[in-house]
């Protein structure tokens, strides 16, 4: 069975501009989470969708958006990119569950410069 | 004070060694405790989940102290290959599964 995918894999932007990451969660998995890594940081709590609905958003300004299609795979949408947002940005998607794991995406690194 | 806080070492052992990771987490809602492994610049792979009774996978020992708000990792005849960050991971109670993570502890096994 496939793990969780994302891509790109890499990616370069310039202040300013727009991106959007993609991930497909595992089959059967309906739940999709949102992490940004910095270097030597622990991953930081973006989004959660659960059924194409958000269930919680962490501390992140309005330029980041997310949204969850019928397939359950997710984009993460960050406007206005500033330096500060070159970062590591992971997919992971879990079993409903209260006290399921996450399983991560090899995540898409991104620069921006 | 970080929801999830761990000594971020790193820890360089030799081969064979025994090393111990501890975390204390501020929430006392949280219901499911993790560790999780990471090597560099690759992404987080579950190690283990952490049980109220402790649980043992191989090598690897994990606890839970909920009145003290600790968990712990035990690694028994260290492996050059456990070279990597282990991140501490608690769930943040209040309804839905968001995960938060500590900084990581990074161990380095040397010959």
């Amino acid at each position: 069975d496939a793990g969780v995918t994302q891509s790109p894999t890499h990616l370069i932007k310039t202040r300013g501009q727009h991106v959007t990451l993609r991930c497909s969660p595992i089959s059967g998995h309906k739940s999709v989470s949102w992490y940004q890594q910095v270097l030597g940081q622990g991953p930081q709590f973006i989004f959660q969708y659960y059924e194409k609905e958000e269930r919680g958003r962490g501390n992140f300004p309005d330029r980041f958006s997310a949204r969850q299609f019928p397939n359950y795979s997710s984009e993460l949408n960050v406007n206005a990119l500033l330096l500060g947002d070159s970062a590591l940005y992971l997919c992971a998607s879990q079993n409903r569950g209260v006290n399921s794991p996450l399983h991560f995406g090899n995540g898409t690194r991104l620069t921006v410069t | 004070r970080k929801e999830v806080e761990q000594d971020p070492g790193p820890f360089n052992v030799p081969e064979g060694a025994t090393v111990a990771f501890n975390c204390t987490y501020s929430n006392s809602a949280s219901q499911s405790f993790f560790w999780y492994r990471q090597d560099c610049r690759k992404e987080p792979k579950l190690l283990m989940s952490v049980y109220s009774s402790g649980n043992e996978d191989g090598r690897f020992t994990a606890q839970l102290n909920r009145a003290s708000q600790y968990i712990s990792l035990l690694i028994r005849d260290s492996k050059l290959s456990d070279s990597a960050t282990y991140l501490c991971v608690v769930n943040s109670g209040g309804g839905y599964n968001k995960l938060i993570f500590g900084a990581g502890t990074r161990l380095a096994v040397h010959p």
